[in-house]
């Protein structure tokens, strides 16, 4: 069964930095990748979409990779701002009727 | 605007009580889900629907019971027989079961058991 890592469970950076948000899934048989953000007590809002057949996804200050080969993909955001603090979930798709989640890393960006 | 309303935010059961959550999309989508989330674990799928009159078990389904009747509606009952329901739901939708697909969520529900 597919399993969805993110390390670290969190993290905390002053403003301004660049950072890097890890995720790793054991089954490389996947059709996409999704970054989601959560705000506390609040739904997950997509941030990216990575198909299989893609290497990489922008939008803004985020960008996701994904290397399916060895079952890894990274969020990288940059300049993080205090409104960027969240947690940061990924879920790889195996088939089309289900996601299967990581447990997130919950990052607080410092003013 | 369009989107995904889930109610009631937050809702109390008793012990022995079914309750049901609403979920509402008005985004025209063919697909809906529902997650539940407990705190230090990933997301876990319910039950989902690929089209109007049509629903499957996921992965954690027992205890739990949907209808599917509108396409817009998706309803989830937490019914006596889930014997550890407090936990917050997450509803979902995509256009529909293409794998390519994103998925968006709604705001979620809290449901606790006192």
């Amino acid at each position: 069964k597919q399993e969805v890592t993110q390390i670290p469970a969190a993290l905390s950076v002053p403003e301004g930095e660049n950072l890097v948000l890890n995720c790793s899934f054991t089954d490389s048989a996947i059709y996409n990748l999704q970054w989601f953000r959560q705000d506390p007590g609040k739904g997950l809002t997509s941030l990216l979409l990575i198909q299989s057949s893609q290497r990489e996804q922008t939008s803004g200050r985020l960008n996701a990779s994904l290397d399916k080969s060895s079952g890894r993909s990274t969020l990288y955001i940059a300049a993080s701002q205090p409104g960027d603090s969240a947690t940061y979930l990924c879920a790889v798709r195996p088939e089309a009727n289900n996601l299967f989640f990581g447990t997130g890393t919950r990052l607080t960006v410092i003013p | 605007d369009g989107g995904i309303t889930q109610s009631p935010k937050y809702l109390f059961r008793k012990e022995g009580q079914n309750v049901t959550l609403s979920c509402e999309q008005n985004l025209n989508h063919d697909a809906m889900y529902w997650y539940r989330q407990d705190p230090g674990q990933g997301l876990r799928l319910i039950y989902y629907s690929q089209i109007v009159n049509d629903f499957q078990k996921g992965d954690i389904a027992e205890g739990y019971s949907v209808s599917r009747e509108k396409k817009e509606s998706f309803p989830l009952t937490v019914t006596s027989a889930q014997k550890n329901p407090t936990a917050f739901y997450l509803c979902a939708s995509s256009i529909g079961q293409h794998s390519g697909n994103t998925i968006y969520f709604g705001e979620g529900s809290w449901l606790t058991v006192v």
